[in-house]
């Protein structure tokens, strides 16, 4: 099945600096590539997704990178504000297949004012 | 984006003893799944609520100790029976809600179990 694994595990940025989370899966086949972002006390809420037709996407202050190659994936969130402090987690699925969504084990960001 | 409410939205629970989470939604859902996040930790599925029969269960999970429930097209049930502290975790009840598969999902505000 597939595997994704998630990097750095904790991330403390200046605030408005950028942030960079990467992550790697294992199977060739995933073709959907969510991020979540869960605030304290709260359910994982979709903050941006890809899917394997493109390279990048952007949303305003946030943007995801796929490189389909090295089985790859990064979220980039630039200029961070102290409201982006938050537990990220990475996923993938086959969405073909009707396979269930694979998480990263999740990255605590915080950003310092 | 459809709304998911969930029931309660944390308790805290006796060794021995069986609870029942509810998860409602706001519009009709094609699919609906709960989630394990234990403390500290990823999101584990435990299984896919299936509507009018039994649900489909990841491996590591039975449905003996996680007996569910979807009567319709807009809520689920979830019991985590007999539990132990080790059950203590979070609990995401999540919905697919286009009327394709899309892989996006949507999560509730989870329910906080704390087993003694």
């Amino acid at each position: 099945g597939e595997n994704v694994e998630q990097h750095p595990s904790t991330l403390s940025v200046q605030e408005g600096d950028s942030a960079v989370i990467k992550c790697t899966y294992s199977d060739s086949a995933s073709n959907y590539f969510p991020w979540y972002k869960q605030e304290l006390g709260k359910g994982p809420q979709l903050i941006i997704d890809i899917r394997s037709n493109v390279g990048e996407k952007k949303d305003q202050r946030i943007a995801v990178t796929l490189n389909k190659t090295a089985k790859h994936f990064s979220l980039h969130i630039t200029e961070t504000q102290p409201e982006d402090s938050a537990v990220y987690f990475c996923a993938a699925s086959n969405d073909n297949a009707g396979n269930m969504l694979t998480f990263g084990g999740g990255t605590r960001l915080m950003v310092k004012p | 984006s459809a709304v998911i409410s969930q029931k309660p939205s944390r308790d805290i629970c006796q060794r021995g003893t069986s609870l029942t989470i509810q998860c409602q939604v706001d519009s009709q859902v094609t699919m609906m799944f709960w989630y394990r996040q234990q403390p500290g930790q990823s999101l584990t599925l435990i299984a896919t609520a299936n509507q009018g029969s039994e649900a489909t269960y990841e491996s590591g999970f039975v449905i003996d100790k996680f007996p569910i429930s979807r009567p319709n097209l807009t809520f689920s049930t979830l019991t985590v029976s007999n539990m132990s502290p080790e059950d203590s975790s979070i609990y995401l009840c999540s919905v697919e809600w286009s009327s394709h598969r899309t892989g996006e999902l949507f999560f509730g505000e989870g329910s906080r179990l704390t087993v003694l």
